[in-house]
């Protein structure tokens, strides 16, 4: 079975300061892998997905995510957090043929500090 | 093209009251239905899908069900509430592997 694992529950980082949250994940098959954001009070947003194609993956806002297969990771990057980046992050993982079930990490809380 | 309806956004619900959240998706057929939930300071745990009418699968034990009386509908209940029920309920759908559409959720509280 896929499983999902997410370093770090809260990441706190400056304005303009290099965003890294990882996103390690286990699959006996390749897996489809996305990450989502969560505003307070809001539903998901996708930012971005892996589907076997280009292993850097752009997203929206300025993220983008690097598919290793050898490290079994997808972990999301920004050069530049800007403050409206405060949000919970989650990376989730799917399969072909899983009746195509969704899977996701516990969630990264990033906090973006002038 | 294809949307998702959740409601209600909100709902304050006594323990040991019923619950039934209601999901439809418009504009595709024979969706890849999903309820999961969110609770306080905790990921997304994915607690029903159902991959067509009248057939659901439970991944956790609880006091939840779900049921699917419609090809784009998707029903989640319970009989009696209980504290641990509070949380943020989404549905969602999908036809592939790689492409999921979720609702705006649902907040339940249990007082």
């Amino acid at each position: 079975a896929q499983s999902v694992t997410q370093l770090g529950s809260h990441v706190s980082v400056s304005e303009g300061a290099l965003v890294l949250l990882r996103c390690n994940y286990s699959s006996s098959v390749p897996p489809y892998l996305f990450w989502y954001v969560q505003y307070p009070n809001q539903g998901l947003q996708l930012l971005l997905k892996y589907t076997s194609a280009a292993t850097l993956v752009k997203g929206i806002n300025g993220f983008e995510a690097e598919f290793k297969k050898s490290e079994t990771s997808f972990h999301l990057t920004k050069p530049s957090a800007h403050m409206s980046d405060a949000a919970e992050y989650f990376c989730a993982v799917s399969m072909p043929g899983g009746y195509n079930k969704l899977i996701f990490g516990a969630g990264t809380r990033l906090a973006v500090h002038p | 093209s294809q949307t998702i309806h959740q409601w209600p956004a909100t709902l304050v619900q006594p323990v040991g009251s019923p619950l039934s959240l209601e999901c439809t998706v418009e504009g595709t057929s024979n969706p890849n239905l999903y309820w999961y939930r969110q609770a306080a300071g905790r990921g997304l745990q994915l607690l029903f899908y159902s991959v067509g009418i009248g057939q659901i699968s439970s991944e956790v034990p609880q006091n939840l069900s779900a049921s699917r009386p419609q090809d784009r509908q998707f029903i989640l209940s319970s009989k009696k509430l209980l504290l641990s029920d509070s949380g943020f309920y989404l549905c969602a759908w999908s036809a592939s592997a790689y492409g999921y559409t979720f609702g705006s959720g649902t907040r339940l509280t249990v007082v």
